[in-house]
């Protein structure tokens, strides 16, 4: 069954402080994964796209990085800001198809100053 | 970036009537188009393909009848729900697929419905 499972569920950090994110996927076949930001009451936003062959991907302040061996994937946020408090979401489509994406329920992280 | 519009971003109908929401492509064409449904603290929920010239494919267990979908133009594709029930209050989201690129999908800003 093609799944999309993300930890912690929710993360309350500093500003200022770095985390990560994870994502564990049985997605079958594989082409890419996908992370969100999504706002409280707005539409997810593309932060990286990640294919089959790379491992590491950096969008700014965001890291995400891709095993595909293990099929993990994490999201690493560094020196944290008040902004960056959202949902953030994990998608994978499977076979490479651009619908019917597979969402993980997100992690919710809350920056505190 | 590619942006997606919807309008309204947020509506309150009284139980019975019909809302219809827009969802705009604003600098690319989109053959397809997604809705989804998200209630709160829940994953985004496909609820129907929405395809440019030709009718939607609905996911299991959404009424096609109740939640009509037209897609008319290449940018615009609408989401009427009919007959509304409180139990329709939700965060509706749309996405669109650039058809010359076929990238990722962008989602729009969502719209909240609330039903009384």
């Amino acid at each position: 069954k093609n799944q999309v499972e993300q930890s912690p569920q929710s993360l309350i950090i500093l500003e200022g402080k770095n985390c990560t994110l994870q994502c564990n996927y049985t997605v079958s076949p594989f082409s890419n994964l996908r992370w969100y930001k999504q706002d409280t009451g707005r539409g997810p936003v593309s932060l990286t796209i990640m294919t089959f062959s790379e491992n590491t991907k950096s969008n700014g302040r965001y890291t995400a990085t891709l095993d595909a061996d293990t099929k993990q994937s994490s999201l690493h946020i560094t020196a944290s800001q008040l902004s960056d408090s959202a949902s953030y979401i994990c998608v994978v489509p499977p076979g490479g198809s651009q619908g019917n994406l597979i969402f993980g329920k997100g992690t919710k992280l809350s920056v505190k100053p | 970036g590619a942006v997606v519009s919807q309008h309204p971003s947020r509506v309150i109908c009284k139980s019975g009537t019909s809302v219809k929401i827009e969802c705009r492509s604003l600098d690319f064409q989109a053959t397809t188009m997604f809705w989804y449904r998200q209630f709160p603290k829940k994953s985004l929920m496909l609820m129907a393909t929405s395809n440019e010239g030709s009718k939607a494919t609905y996911e299991q267990g959404v009424e096609k009848d109740k939640f009509l979908i037209n897609h008319a133009s290449l940018t615009l594709s609408t989401l009427t729900v009919t007959s509304a029930h409180p139990e329709d209050s939700s965060f509706y989201i749309c996405s669109a697929r650039d058809t010359l690129t076929q990238e990722t999908q962008y989602f729009g800003p969502g719209t909240r419905l609330l039903v009384l």
